[in-house]
C-alpha cells in the first residue's frame, strides 16, 4: 500500500490544455514536495509546501497544500510539450522522504 | 558544483554475482538516501544516513542488501548475491539534514540476467 497516492497515473493531453495532478494520503506530513523526472535522470525538485492551505506558483504551475497537510495538488495551465515527464510528490516524515508512484504526463504538440 | 555522482551508470550482471553501487554526495550535505525505482513499485526508500550513521534501513528488501557510508563523501550499496528481481534503477540522493530539498544523482540502471 502506497503511503502517498497519486492520480492519475498517466495523462496524455494536447498542447494548450490545463491539467491537475493529485497527491493524497491518510498521514500528516511536515512538508510536501513536488519533483519532476525526465528519462535517464534523477528527480529534480520543483517546489516545497510547508503550511496547510499554502499555494505556490511557479510560472504556469500552481501547487497547493491541503489544510490538514495530508494532500496536495499540482495544476498546470496551458501545458506545453516541454512539460512532458514524470511528476512525483514526496512527503517528509521525520527525516524520511517518501514518494508517491508518480504521474506520467505526455503533452502532444 | 558537480552534484551527486553515482557509478556505474549501467551495470549488467549474472544472477548470483555481487554488485556494488557507488555514490558521492554533494560536499557539505550530511544526509544521504538510497532509493530503488521500478515501474511496478515506483521510487522506494531503501536506507538513509545522517552524519554517516544509518538511521532507517527498514526499506532494505532483505539480507542480500547492505549499505555503508565510511565517510561523508562516499557511500556504497551492495547486493550479494544478486537476483533478476533486483533489476531496477538505483538512485542516491543527498541533502542538508533538516532541509527539505533532496538532490538526486543520475542513477544506476542495474540488470541482473
Amino acid at each position: 500500500t502506497q503511503l502517498l497516492e497519486q492520480s492519475p497515473q498517466f495523462l496524455s493531453i494536447q498542447e494548450g490544455e490545463n491539467l491537475t495532478v493529485y497527491c493524497n494520503s491518510s498521514s500528516v506530513f511536515s512538508s510536501l514536495q513536488w519533483y519532476r523526472q525526465e528519462p535517464g535522470e534523477g528527480p529534480v525538485l520543483l517546489v516545497t509546501v510547508v503550511t496547510g492551505g499554502e499555494v505556490k506558483k511557479l510560472k504556469r504551475l500552481t501547487f497547493q497544500f491541503g489544510d490538514a497537510r495530508k494532500d496536495s495538488s499540482l495544476h498546470i495551465t496551458a501545458a506545453q510539450p516541454g512539460d512532458t515527464g514524470l511528476y512525483l510528490c514526496a512527503g517528509n516524515q521525520g527525516g524520511k522522504l517518501i514518494f508517491g508512484q508518480g504521474t506520467e504526463l505526455s503533452v502532444k504538440p | 558544483d558537480a552534484g551527486v555522482i553515482q557509478s556505474p551508470r549501467h551495470e549488467v550482471t549474472e544472477m548470483g554475482q555481487e554488485v556494488t553501487l557507488r555514490c558521492k554526495p554533494i560536499s557539505g550535505h550530511n544526509s544521504l538516501f538510497w532509493y530503488r525505482q521500478t515501474m511496478m513499485r515506483g521510487l522506494e526508500l531503501l536506507i538513509y544516513f545522517n552524519n554517516n550513521v544509518p538511521i532507517d534501513d527498514s526499506g532494505m528488501p532483505e539480507d542480500r542488501f547492505s549499505a555503508k557510508m565510511p565517510n561523508a563523501s562516499f557511500s556504497t550499496l551492495k547486493i550479494q548475491p544478486s537476483e533478476p528481481r533486483d533489476s531496477a534503477v538505483y538512485f542516491c540522493a543527498s541533502s542538508f539534514m533538516g532541509e527539505f530539498q533532496a538532490f538526486f544523482g543520475q542513477g544506476t540502471r542495474l540488470t541482473v540476467v
